[in-house]
């Protein structure tokens, strides 16, 4: 099945920094969605582009989407320790299942 | 504040037990998902269902069942629990069948360990 891919796996940065996370995907897609989770805990959904979206904006994220390459990056800026958690994309393909990624670890520090 | 409660946040089961995991979300969705997650692997899907009564096979269900007796409610059965299937469960739900066009939203998890 395909599957989101994020890079870097693990990426370390000072508070006030901007962190960049890159997901690849293998097949077509509807949308693409990020998510958060902080440790041990459940998935937070933090944005979603749709195939017909280039870039798109929520607070201090920033998504983009390159369905010619099948990747996404997602930008956090003005880092905070807060932001501290596993980044993961998903790819929706059609129906209502989601593929996710391995995800990223950022860790921001003060 | 909408939510998806799963019923134990850790569990502690021995080989060859069955064990159910329960989830129930208040926000009248359609659809509801079980995930594993395991380190270096992320997210894997178990089982979703679009429907009561209804189910499906996500990309590993071998070693599992699920029930779905009422909308709000989706379990996951483990028929006789094996070390392999010591993981973090997740479970999830989402508003509409088709296009996955809506976030899902994730319960707090479940660490199961079989001893």
């Amino acid at each position: 099945s395909q599957q989101g891919e994020e890079d870097p796996q693990a990426l370390s940065i000072q508070e006030g920094e901007n962190a960049t996370m890159n997901c690849s995907y293998k097949t077509s897609i509807n949308n693409l969605q990020w998510y958060r989770q902080n440790s041990g805990r459940g998935l937070v959904h933090l944005i979603l582009i749709r195939s017909n979206e280039r870039e798109k904006h929520s607070g201090r994220l920033r998504v983009t989407l390159d369905t010619s390459k099948k990747s996404s990056s997602l930008l956090i800026t003005a880092s905070r320790a807060a932001d501290t958690a596993s980044y993961f994309c998903a790819a929706n393909s059609g129906y209502s299942t989601l593929t996710f990624g391995k995800g990223t670890m950022l860790l921001v520090s003060p | 504040d909408v939510k998806v409660t799963q019923s134990s946040r850790y569990l502690v089961k021995r080989t060859g037990e069955k064990v159910f995991l329960e989830c129930v979300q208040d926000m009248d969705h359609e659809n509801m998902f079980w995930y594993r997650q395991d380190p270096g692997l992320g997210l894997r899907l178990i089982y979703f269902s679009y429907d009561v009564k209804m189910k499906e096979k996500g990309d590993i269900p071998e070693g599992y069942s699920v029930s779905r007796e009422k909308k709000e409610r989706f379990s996951l059965i483990l028929e006789s629990a094996s070390t392999n299937q010591t993981s973090m469960y997740l479970c999830a739900s989402s508003p509409r069948r088709t296009g996955g066009a809506d976030g899902y939203t994730f319960g707090s998890g479940t660490r199961l360990t079989v001893v």
